[in-house]
């Protein structure tokens, strides 16, 4: 199996500014992807993140919005740009081997 | 569009308790459905799965039974301990592989000693 560490565990951003949230997998998964918990919401997926180049996003989500890289296979950040509190949210990422699917500890990220 | 509908919590039981947490889905195709479990301060993690009609998955004393007449897959377990307090996912995927995953809002369950 593998472990995924994600950092920040949360953050308390004022509106306007950019949050950049890491995940880190100890070994290589074919797959990485970003999710969104609103408050009382499902889990969403935002994006999927492609090793070196551009991330795949859902409908209803953007780059200029969520910037993600992935430089390597064990890596990928997700950045929250000119935050507004409609961006309160759990963000999570996922790691997958596979069939097998792993994910972080979430980002609670709170926008004032 | 796929959805997954799961039963609103939060749920507080008393240890060795029946537990049941509902879930029902819209989905095209035959999806897999899987339940996720999140204890406190740890990632999403797997709980059980299954991949086609009438299937049965089951770990740590948890089942779900895959219904696909009433599109429904119920977690349950018959004596809960303290230890399964956690927030619990149902979801599903259509794709062929597990990776893209439409979930539940999540029920968080405590239980009391």
């Amino acid at each position: 199996s593998a472990v995924i560490s994600q950092k920040p565990s949360r953050d308390i951003c004022q509106r306007g500014t950019s949050l950049t949230i890491q995940c880190q997998v100890d070994s290589q998964v074919t797959m990485m992807f970003w999710y969104r918990q609103q408050p009382g919401q499902s889990l969403t997926l935002i994006a999927t993140a492609n090793q070196g180049s551009e991330a795949t996003y859902e409908s209803g989500f953007v780059i200029d919005k969520f910037p993600i890289s992935r430089p390597n296979l064990t890596f990928s950040t997700l950045t929250v740009s000119n935050m507004s509190p409609e961006d309160s949210s759990i963000y999570l990422c996922s790691g997958a081997y596979y069939e097998k699917l792993f994910f972080g500890s979430g980002t609670q990220l709170s926008v004032l | 569009g796929n959805s997954v509908t799961q039963m609103e919590g939060p749920v507080t039981l008393s240890e060795e308790a029946f537990l049941t947490i509902n879930c029902t889905y819209t989905a095209t195709g035959y999806p897999s459905l899987f339940w996720y479990v999140q204890y406190p301060g740890e990632g999403l993690q797997l709980l059980l799965k299954a991949t086609k009609a009438d299937d049965k998955g089951s770990n740590k004393g948890f089942e779900a039974t895959y219904r696909k007449e009433t599109t429904s897959f119920h977690l349950e377990k018959g004596s809960v301990q303290v230890s399964d307090s956690a927030v619990y996912f149902c979801a599903l995927t259509t794709q062929g592989g597990s990776e893209k995953l439409v979930f539940g809002k999540g029920t968080k369950l405590t239980v009391n000693p």
